[in-house]
């Protein structure tokens, strides 16, 4: 069980580039989120998705896009990238019992946007 | 959702327990207390939740108030492995359940 997988684990963009992150998750879990961490901040929530299919927008939604491709992966896309892109991008994912759900984090995808 | 406070840094001695305070005084009666650590730019673990009793398992020890106001999320026997942020998180019931995650605790756990 792998768990939670994330590529690139590393990326340097120039603004305006575009790039996909990848998320998968072999734990058959129904819901999928991307967070983004700046430094010495918490975890903010950029986009979810409840179930296959379906995505929500988080806190931060603004410059991004998702899709969840079926039911384990769950991508991110910058359409074209900005300095204020840069942070560390985390996937995950739940599916236990409804109100119970607990998430289980990928190891972080670190962007620059130079 | 509830807003929680914690404090900003915590030091233990390693062998101790750390004790972890959280205050989410405006929590509402279906949300959970769940309580996550990040270590050193990792992915951030879940460690424990709950709703109204105490609850143990094989990494921590959660005591929610009576009240629901506050909650001590206990280390029982910390190791230097165990120094992270910790968050203290209340979420509500529900499929995809949002977690809102502040800056947490920062614990350094000392020889």
């Amino acid at each position: 069980n792998a768990g939670v997988t994330q590529t690139p684990k590393f990326q340097v963009l120039k603004t305006g580039q575009s790039m996909t992150l990848q998320c998968a998750q072999d734990m058959n879990h129904n819901s999928m989120y991307w967070y983004r961490q700046d430094p010495g901040m918490g975890l903010r929530l950029i986009y979810y998705s409840a179930s296959e299919g379906t995505t929500d927008k988080g806190e931060v939604p603004n410059g991004y896009n998702v899709s969840r491709l079926n039911k384990r992966e769950f991508s991110l896309r910058l359409e074209s990238a900005a300095p204020s892109q840069t942070s560390v991008y985390f996937c995950a994912s739940s599916g236990g019992t409804s109100g119970q759900e607990t998430q289980y984090f990928g190891p972080g995808t670190r962007l620059l946007v130079l | 959702d509830a807003k929680t406070t914690q404090p900003t840094s915590m030091d233990c001695a390693e062998g101790r327990a750390a004790n972890l305070p959280c205050n989410h005084s405006t929590i509402s009666g279906n949300e959970y207390v769940y309580w996550y650590r990040q270590i050193h730019s990792q992915g951030p673990q879940y460690i424990i939740h709950g709703l109204k009793n105490n609850e143990t398992n094989e990494m921590a020890s959660l005591i929610i108030t009576e009240d629901r106001k506050s909650s001590t999320l206990i280390l029982p026997h910390a190791t230097l492995r165990d120094t992270a942020v910790y968050y203290c998180i209340v979420g509500h019931t529900g499929t995809a359940s949002k977690l809102t995650f502040g800056t947490g605790t920062r614990l350094q756990v000392t020889l």
